[in-house]
C-alpha cells in the first residue's frame, strides 16, 4: 500500500523559513515523479513544484509563485522527499500535499501558517 | 484566478446524473492528458480521472470523463450522497511549464 506522510509544518514568522518532509513507502520511490500541492485555507488546489525521477536527471520544476524562494530535495536511498521554504510570506499559508506518480497519490497534508 | 475554469457549484438530486466542465487553452487540455480529483470535507485530494479519460484504480464506472477540444467533462451517474465534494480537474500547461488546476466544482447531492 501507497503511503505518504508529510511532516513539519508549522508556525512561522513572514521572512522566515520551513522546511517540509515527506515520507513514503509501497512503492519503488526511485521510479516516480514527486510533486507537492498546496491549498490554502478555503481555496483550490496550487501546484508548488516537481521532482522528476533519476531516468529524469532528477529534474525539479517550480511554480512562478515559489521559484527562487522553495527547493525541492529528494533522496531516493531513504525514501524521501523535502520541501524547503525560504522567505516565507503570507500568501504561503496553505496545507502542503505530497504527491507521488503524477498525483495518483497523496499524503494527508502538513499545515504551514506564516503569520506574525 | 485559475488557469483551467470550471463553475463554482452544481446540484442534483441523488439517482440523477451530473455533468460538469473544465475550460482550458491550447497549451494545457488541448495539448495534454487531464486528470479530475474528488476532495470530500476535511480531506486529502485523491485521483479519480487519468490520462484525461481513464479511471484510477478502486473508481466505479459511474465516473466518467471526456475531451473537446479545449474543454474537458467529467459525468457521475447514480448519484449518491457520499459523492458530495469539491471536485478539481488538472493538466501540465505547455507554455508555463506548471501543473494547473481548476477552481474545483461543489458539488452538492440534494
Amino acid at each position: 500500500e501507497v503511503q505518504l506522510v508529510e511532516s513539519g509544518g508549522g508556525l512561522v514568522q513572514p521572512g522566515g523559513s520551513l522546511r517540509l518532509s515527506c515520507a513514503a513507502s509501497g512503492f519503488t520511490f526511485s521510479d516516480y515523479s514527486m510533486d507537492w500541492v498546496r491549498q490554502a485555507p478555503g481555496k483550490g488546489l496550487e501546484w508548488v513544484g516537481r521532482s522528476r525521477n533519476k531516468a529524469n536527471n532528477y529534474m525539479t520544476e517550480y511554480a512562478a509563485s515559489v521559484k527562487g524562494r522553495f527547493i525541492i530535495f529528494r533522496d531516493d536511498s531513504g525514501n524521501s522527499l523535502s520541501l524547503q521554504m525560504n522567505n516565507l510570506k503570507t500568501e504561503d499559508t496553505a496545507v502542503y500535499y505530497c504527491t507521488c506518480g503524477f498525483f495518483f497519490h497523496w499524503g494527508q497534508g502538513s499545515l504551514v501558517t506564516v503569520s506574525s | 484566478q485559475s488557469v483551467l475554469t470550471q463553475p463554482p457549484s452544481i446540484s442534483a438530486a441523488p439517482g440523477q446524473k451530473v455533468t460538469m466542465s473544465c475550460f482550458g487553452s491550447s497549451s494545457n487540455i488541448g495539448d495534454n492528458y487531464v486528470s479530475w480529483y474528488q476532495q470530500l470535507p476535511g480531506t486529502a485530494p485523491r485521483l479519480l480521472i487519468f490520462d484525461t479519460n481513464r479511471r484510477a484504480s478502486g473508481i466505479p464506472d459511474r465516473f466518467s470523463a471526456s475531451k473537446t477540444g479545449t474543454s474537458v467533462t467529467l459525468q457521475i451517474t447514480g448519484l449518491q450522497t457520499g459523492d458530495e465534494a469539491d471536485y478539481y480537474c488538472g493538466a501540465w500547461d505547455t507554455s508555463l511549464n506548471a501543473e494547473v488546476f481548476g477552481g474545483g466544482i461543489k458539488l452538492t447531492v440534494l
